[in-house]
């Protein structure tokens, strides 16, 4: 298994749709986060989970919503969303307790909202 | 408040020659700095950091990166280009040291490699 990875890679959607991006890290940490990358943009944190239990929500909508069952699984539920929220969406895990900060990435489900 | 600047959303160098990727951070602690990379359709992935160490860091597919505290800069460089280069490239600091995956990135530099 690979360190962390996210599915679907690929979803099309239309407003009225819900749906849910998965993400499970094999890695053994305890941290997990879930990033917005739209073009020309750079990265957006969304929202950081240790330990399960959710430690920031960078201003998201509420038409996104986490779910973190464990240490290995976060989800992303969405509804009622907008086309300006078609983007890549990154799944990352790390230590909580490392002082560096280093993150380990999925590859990303690139989202399309019609 | 911390922030990262990259120099450059497009760079684009011959086969062999030298690339050099700009990042210039604003943080009011010392910081750790990240160069991450990211090929098409892919996640990203970790080349090199700087976690208060020796300030020239060797990374991953011969990159490495230097550390100037005086010139708030973490510039990413490799000798000599190859095709499998051409990506994208993101710098980063965390803005905490105790508090991991706190990431500001930078707004990307996507390398080109021409033959």
């Amino acid at each position: 298994e690979t360190g962390v990875t996210q599915t679907p890679r690929h979803l099309v959607m239309g407003m009225t749709n819900k749906k849910s991006l998965k993400c499970e890290q094999h890695l053994g940490h305890n941290a997990m986060y879930w990033y917005k990358q739209s073009a020309k943009k750079p990265l957006e944190l969304m929202f950081v989970y240790n330990f399960k239990e959710q430690t920031e929500n960078n201003s998201v909508p509420s038409r996104f919503s986490p779910e973190c069952p464990n240490s290995s699984h976060l989800f992303l539920h969405l509804h009622t969303l907008q086309p300006e929220d078609s983007a890549l969406y990154l799944c990352a895990s790390s230590q909580a307790e490392t002082s560096t900060g280093e993150l380990f990435f999925g590859e990303g489900s690139r989202l399309t909202v019609l | 408040a911390q922030s990262v600047t990259q120099l450059g959303s497009h760079v684009s160098v011959s086969e062999g020659a030298l690339v050099l990727l700009r990042c210039n951070y604003s943080s009011s602690v010392p910081p750790y700095l990240f160069w991450y990379v990211q090929y098409p359709n892919q996640g990203l992935q970790l080349l090199l950091k700087y976690t208060s160490a020796a300030t020239l860091v060797k990374g991953i597919n011969g990159f490495e990166a230097e550390f100037k505290k005086s010139e708030t800069s973490f510039h990413l460089t490799k000798p000599s280009a190859h095709m499998s280069d051409a990506a994208e490239y993101f710098c980063a600091v965390s803005p905490f040291y105790n508090q991991g995956g706190k990431l500001i990135f930078g707004q990307g530099t996507e390398l080109s490699v021409k033959p």
